[in-house]
């Protein structure tokens, strides 16, 4: 049973737009979210995260949307570049002490120039 | 600051053989995991390390996979025997400390494993 699902497996966007990629849950005790990203022959890298206490955090072209109601979390890329073609991983968490991430199965964007 | 060390960063062995990884984590870091991506899905955890000790091994396969990480710092996952399933890129990551800073969990880059 997934418990962290990324229904798009692909995304394409113009250079420049934004790109919206989306995320659902189904655990009601995951209160941490996080994004990462995944370049070809690397390791995932963190981009971003929310807490459940917020609807929204920012870093630079990068905001991420929690509506805990639907059990849903997007990520915007604004503008989108070339270099933002990857793969991203949407992963929950919750709050009890250690408790591990769990994984979406990714989406992978591709930035046309 | 060095990253997370893997080695080899990939393997082709033949079902049934034995297949063993390394990972170096970030210096300081007490905590360890080992994650196996299958090709399409999102990396899963197979075993926590809090210094040298267990802390989550339920997803780990007992039967063929084992990990150590022996004096709490380095550590090795070992397969035996290898199954065509276990085709995947096996990722280390290492965190500081468990429940605090959760955005700062450092992964390798991975060892790729085919099996034949």
């Amino acid at each position: 049973d997934q418990q962290v699902k990324q229904n798009s497996p692909s995304l394409s966007v113009q250079e420049g737009r934004i790109s919206i990629l989306n995320c659902d849950y189904t655990n009601s005790m995951f209160d941490y979210f996080l994004w990462y990203k995944k370049y070809p022959a690397e390791g995932p890298t963190f981009l971003i995260s929310i807490s459940s206490i917020k609807d929204k955090n920012e870093d630079g072209r990068f905001t991420v949307f929690l509506n805990k109601s639907a059990k849903h979390l997007s990520l915007h890329i604004v503008p989108s570049q070339p270099g933002d073609s990857a793969v991203y991983f949407c992963a929950a968490s919750g709050n009890n002490y250690g408790q591990n991430f769990v994984f979406g199965p990714g989406t992978r964007l591709s930035v046309l120039p | 600051e060095a990253g997370v060390a893997q080695s080899p960063r990939y393997k082709i062995i033949e079902k049934r053989q034995s297949v063993a990884f390394w990972c170096n984590p970030i210096s300081g870091h007490a905590t360890l995991y080992w994650y196996q991506q299958i090709l399409g899905q999102g990396p899963k955890l197979l075993i926590q390390f809090q210094n040298n000790g267990v802390v989550d091994d339920s997803q780990l396969p007992k039967d063929r996979f084992s990990a150590e990480r022996l004096k709490g710092v380095d550590s090795t996952l070992k397969i035996q025997p290898a199954k065509l399933e276990d085709s995947a890129v096996y990722l280390c990551a290492s965190r500081l400390t468990p429940g605090q800073g959760r955005d700062t969990q450092y992964f390798g880059p991975g060892t790729r494993l085919t099996v034949l």
